[in-house]
């Protein structure tokens, strides 16, 4: 696509429940990486993907996030058992390569837990 | 400590006037540095690329002084639709993971 699409765009789910948020990076962007935004504060990095492989995770809070990418291209990034401080908006990038200046973010996906 | 702080604001500014901020980095290995442009409620986007020998595109001058770890934005003849959020943004590694300030709030007024 000529962008990169994140859905859903809002997401509202009840503590405790899993949720999933899709990323559909700009198409022969290798690398895709996933940050978190939560009000007022500067956007959090959680993952870096090249191809499949995650070589950068160390940003995923704790084990209830994981994230993965199949076939280079698509994204899911799961939270289990949600808590009310994984509310925030959810933001996906992807880049060529790793050119920075190449850079292109998603519209994000703001996450509520209830 | 914060990697990459700056001055939340909000910086009022008139129209037509000259606005300037800045964000200091924390790693002395920093390789790149940007400013990123956020709307509200909208995802950010690249603004401008910072070079050591500081740089300009049209309206907007960016600066770099590696010895003070800082990095300076100035935006000249500001127009209403300069006001946004400015994200100050570091990379450390040779990929592309992003360190992004907390952001400056510029509020252009009539």
């Amino acid at each position: 696509g000529a962008g990169v699409s994140q859905s859903p765009s809002n997401k509202v789910t009840e503590k405790g429940k899993d949720v999933e948020l899709r990323c559909d990076p700009i198409s022969g962007h290798t690398a895709l990486y996933w940050y978190r935004q939560s009000l007022g504060q500067g956007l959090e990095f959680l993952i870096y993907f090249q191809g499949n492989s995650a070589p950068d995770k160390s940003g995923l809070p704790s084990d209830r996030f994981s994230a993965e990418r199949t076939g280079g291209s698509v994204s899911t990034l799961t939270i289990q058992r949600t808590q009310q401080e994984d509310s925030a908006v959810y933001l996906c990038a992807s880049s060529l390569l790793d050119a920075q200046e190449d850079y292109t973010f998603g519209s994000g996906t703001r996450l509520t837990v209830v | 400590r914060k990697e990459v702080e700056q001055d939340p604001g909000p910086f009022n500014v008139p129209e037509g006037a000259t606005v300037a901020f800045n964000c200091t980095y924390s790693n002395s290995a920093s390789q790149s540095f940007f400013w990123y442009r956020q709307d509200c409620r909208k995802e950010p986007k690249l603004l401008m690329s910072v070079y050591s020998s500081g740089n300009e595109d049209g309206r907007f001058t960016a600066q770099l002084n590696r010895a003070s770890q800082y990095i300076s934005l100035l935006i000249r003849d500001s127009k209403l639709s300069d006001s946004a959020t400015y994200l100050c943004v570091v990379n450390v590694h040779s990929w592309g993971k992003l360190q992004f300030g907390a952001g400056t709030q510029v509020v252009v007024t009539p």
